[in-house]
């Protein structure tokens, strides 16, 4: 399965900055993908993050907010910006599988980053 | 939308086994996971099924999946104080990545 590190794992940023999250995988995939898990909460979908195109964002969330860049098959990053206290929960990224045309491949997240806002 | 709903809480003695279901609205989904969560840990991918499929077994694991229902179950056999955790029941439709998930279930096992 994929092996995938997120950093950083936890922060405390203040109201009004922003915060980089950062995804690698050990494997190449073509989709990645990155979920808000609010506290005491279950998993929400804030976008998926493809190669060489915008991410595609879910319902209720947007790309000023939360800008993605996928550089290449291996790596992502998720900015939270303009931070405020609503915007603590944990950030967990996600790839589907191993291969990236695998279609039938469970998804693995990686251990997720702590956010909490002063 | 996907709706995916989970019982809250479980409670279950040490040596018993542990039942959490899951129900689901979406008749297109093609895979079902089970995602356990420890306290301060990400998510940990216990066992899927695919939708073809009506049972699956992995060790102490079992998953029922009632297809017609859209009802999806996970069997902890012999469950151990390290089974404490949230379950998250998920659900992929079609050939889309996205998953849906459940609010998690939130299992105690007592001495």
């Amino acid at each position: 399965s994929a092996v995938i590190s997120q950093k950083p794992s936890r922060d405390i940023c203040q109201r009004g900055t922003s915060l980089t999250i950062q995804c690698q995988v050990d494997s190449q995939v073509t989709m990645m993908f990155w979920y808000r898990q609010q506290p005491g909460q279950s998993l929400t979908l804030i976008a998926t993050a493809n190669q060489g195109s915008e991410a595609t964002y879910e319902s209720g969330f947007v790309i000023d907010k939360f800008p993605i860049s996928r550089p290449n098959l291996t790596f992502s990053t998720l900015t939270v910006s303009n931070l405020s206290p609503e915007d603590s929960s944990i950030y967990l990224c996600s790839v589907p599988g191993q291969a990236p045309l695998y279609s039938n491949q469970p998804q693995h997240f990686g251990d997720g980053t702590r956010l909490s806002i002063l | 939308g996907e709706d995916v709903e989970q019982s809250l809480f479980l409670s279950v003695r040490e040596g018993d086994s542990s039942v959490i279901n899951c129900t689901y609205t979406d008749s297109s989904s093609t895979y079902l996971y089970w995602y356990k969560q420890e306290p301060g840990a990400g998510l940990q991918l216990l066992t899927y099924i695919f939708s073809n499929m009506d049972m699956k077994q992995d060790q102490r694991l079992t998953v029922l999946l009632n297809k017609k229902d859209k009802h999806l179950s996970l069997r902890i056999a012999d469950t151990q104080t390290g089974d404490s955790a949230i379950y998250f029941c998920a659900e992929r439709e079609g050939g889309d990545y996205k998953l849906s998930f459940g609010a998690g279930t939130t299992v105690t096992v007592r001495a």
